[in-house]
């Protein structure tokens, strides 16, 4: 299994607090992503990094923001929690973003807003 | 707008048989598709995948067949188990997005002994 934690495992909060979820790997991969999934949606990219200190959106990036001082660490931050970021939060790593694109996943950080 | 989609929310197999899990596409510009499992309270853990130069490609008891005319995918799981119970998402990439994968909803897979 690739060496991928993420803490808190569980965290309710209420609206407006903000919020930070921690990823952190142990296989020294270049890229680390953010998903969340939620019923309906399958999994959804908030943002991802390619290095340290680069990062970039995805799909749900709408309130969330993310940092990666260390390779080892990706940070996702909501500002200001909302009920609508209530869902399970998913980190990913890969060695490239090339073929074959392969991502390997944290255990998810589920998340109440109340 | 779903890129990816898999229609069918369930499917419930018996034991021994065979389980097909299939996943459609519209971005033609994806050419790397993946199939990941979940167990509940775990995260996605990597199946199998196939690249769009393939039109099949085997691992054990796990089948992936492309088919791109169609822009469709299946998974073949034979003989099914009880363990393969879970949840199964398809992803694709390609094009621009290489490094971001695209996922589908989801199949919930029950395996009946």
């Amino acid at each position: 299994d690739a060496g991928i934690t993420q803490s808190p495992r569980h965290k309710v909060t209420e609206t407006g607090t903000p919020v930070t979820l921690r990823c952190h790997q142990t296989e020294n991969h270049r890229y680390m992503y953010w998903y969340r999934q939620d019923p309906g949606h399958g999994l959804r990219l908030i943002h991802y990094s390619y290095g340290v200190k680069d990062t970039d959106k995805g799909e749900v990036s709408d309130g969330y923001s993310v940092s990666r001082s260390k390779t080892e660490d990706f940070l996702l931050t909501l500002e200001s929690a909302t009920s609508s970021q209530t869902s399970v939060y998913f980190c990913a790593i890969s060695e490239s973003a090339g073929r074959p694109d392969t991502q390997y996943f944290g255990p998810g950080t589920r998340l109440t807003v109340l | 707008d779903q890129q990816v989609k898999q229609n069918s929310p369930s499917l419930s197999v018996q034991e021994g048989r065979i389980s097909i899990l299939n996943c459609d596409y519209t971005n033609s510009m994806f050419d790397y598709f993946l199939w990941y499992k979940k167990y509940p309270a775990e995260g996605p853990t990597f199946l199998i995948s196939i690249s769009s130069i393939k039109d099949k490609n085997e691992d054990g008891r796990f089948t992936v067949f492309l088919n791109k005319s169609a822009k469709h995918l299946s998974l073949h799981i034979v003989p099914s188990q009880p363990g393969d119970s879970a949840v199964y998402f398809c992803a694709a990439a390609g094009g621009t997005s290489y490094g971001k994968l695209t996922f589908g909803q989801g199949t919930i897979l029950t395996v009946h002994p």
